[in-house]
C-alpha cells in the first residue's frame, strides 16, 4: 500500500459547484498536511497547511484531517475557472526533526464556465 | 519580492556529464528542497537541506548530490546523469514546519532531458 493515495481525476465540474479533493494515508505518525495548487507549466504552491487534525478554512477553500480515518479533504465552494489546476497533497511526520515530504500524485481539476 | 530562482530553466545533455542545477532563495528560509515530478509518479523529493551544512535524504536521492554552505543557495549535482534522470526538477524554500503557519515557495523548475 502506497503511503498516500490520491485519485488522479481528471474532474470537471461546473462554474459554481463545491469541488471535494481527498487524500488517503497509511503512516499514522503523519502530523503535517498541506495542499498545493499546480497550474500547467509552473509550480506548485502551498493552498493550505494543517498541524494534526480538525478543519481550517481560508476564502473559498476549507482543508479538513481526520487523523482516526488517515483522510484529508480540500473543498473549494463556489469554484471559478481559475481554479483549474492540479491539486497535490502532502504529508509530514515531523517538522522538529526532519523535512520530509510525501505527496501524493495529484488530481487534475478542470472548472468549466 | 519573494524568490526561489534556479537556473538553467532547460537543459539537454549527454548521459555521463556533470552537471548543476542552482537554487537561490532571497527570504532567509531555513529549509530548503529538490523534488522532481515525472507523470504518473506525481512529486518526489529528492533531498532537503533543514541549515546550513545539514542536508538528509529525501524518497528519490539515488543519482544526486547537493550541499547548503550558505542559507540562500541549495545547488543539485548530478555526477554521472542517466537517462532515468530526465525530468522537471523544483527547488523550493519553506519556514520550518510548525503548528500555527508554514511558508513555502517553488521556483519555476527546470526540464532536464538527458540523451
Amino acid at each position: 500500500q502506497k503511503e498516500v493515495e490520491q485519485d488522479p481525476g481528471p474532474l470537471s465540474v461546473p462554474e459554481g459547484a463545491i469541488v471535494s479533493l481527498n487524500c488517503t494515508y497509511s503512516n499514522s505518525a503523519f502530523q503535517y498536511f498541506m495542499w498545493y495548487r499546480q497550474y500547467s507549466r509552473k509550480g506548485p504552491e502551498l493552498l493550505m497547511y494543517t498541524y494534526s487534525s480538525g478543519n481550517k478554512e481560508d476564502g473559498r477553500f476549507t482543508a479538513q484531517v481526520d487523523k482516526s480515518s488517515k483522510y484529508i479533504s480540500l473543498f473549494i465552494r463556489d469554484s471559478q475557472p481559475s481554479d483549474s489546476a492540479t491539486y497535490l497533497c502532502a504529508m509530514s511526520v515531523s517538522g522538529g526533526s526532519n523535512y520530509k515530504l510525501t505527496f501524493g500524485k495529484g488530481t487534475l481539476l478542470t472548472v468549466n464556465p | 519580492e519573494a524568490q526561489v530562482t534556479q537556473n538553467p530553466r532547460y537543459l539537454i545533455t549527454v548521459t555521463g556529464k556533470k552537471l548543476t542545477v542552482t537554487c537561490s532563495q532571497n527570504m532567509n528560509h531555513e529549509y530548503m528542497s529538490w523534488y522532481r515530478q515525472d507523470p504518473g509518479l506525481g512529486l518526489r523529493q529528492i533531498y532537503y537541506s533543514m541549515n546550513v551544512e545539514v542536508t538528509d535524504k529525501g524518497d528519490v536521492p539515488e543519482g544526486y548530490k547537493v550541499s547548503r554552505k550558505e542559507k540562500r543557495n541549495f545547488p543539485l549535482i548530478l555526477e554521472s546523469p542517466s537517462p532515468n534522470q530526465t525530468s522537471l526538477y523544483f527547488c523550493a524554500s519553506s519556514t520550518p514546519l510548525g503548528r500555527a503557519k508554514n511558508i513555502q515557495y517553488f521556483g519555476a523548475g527546470t526540464r532536464l532531458s538527458v540523451l
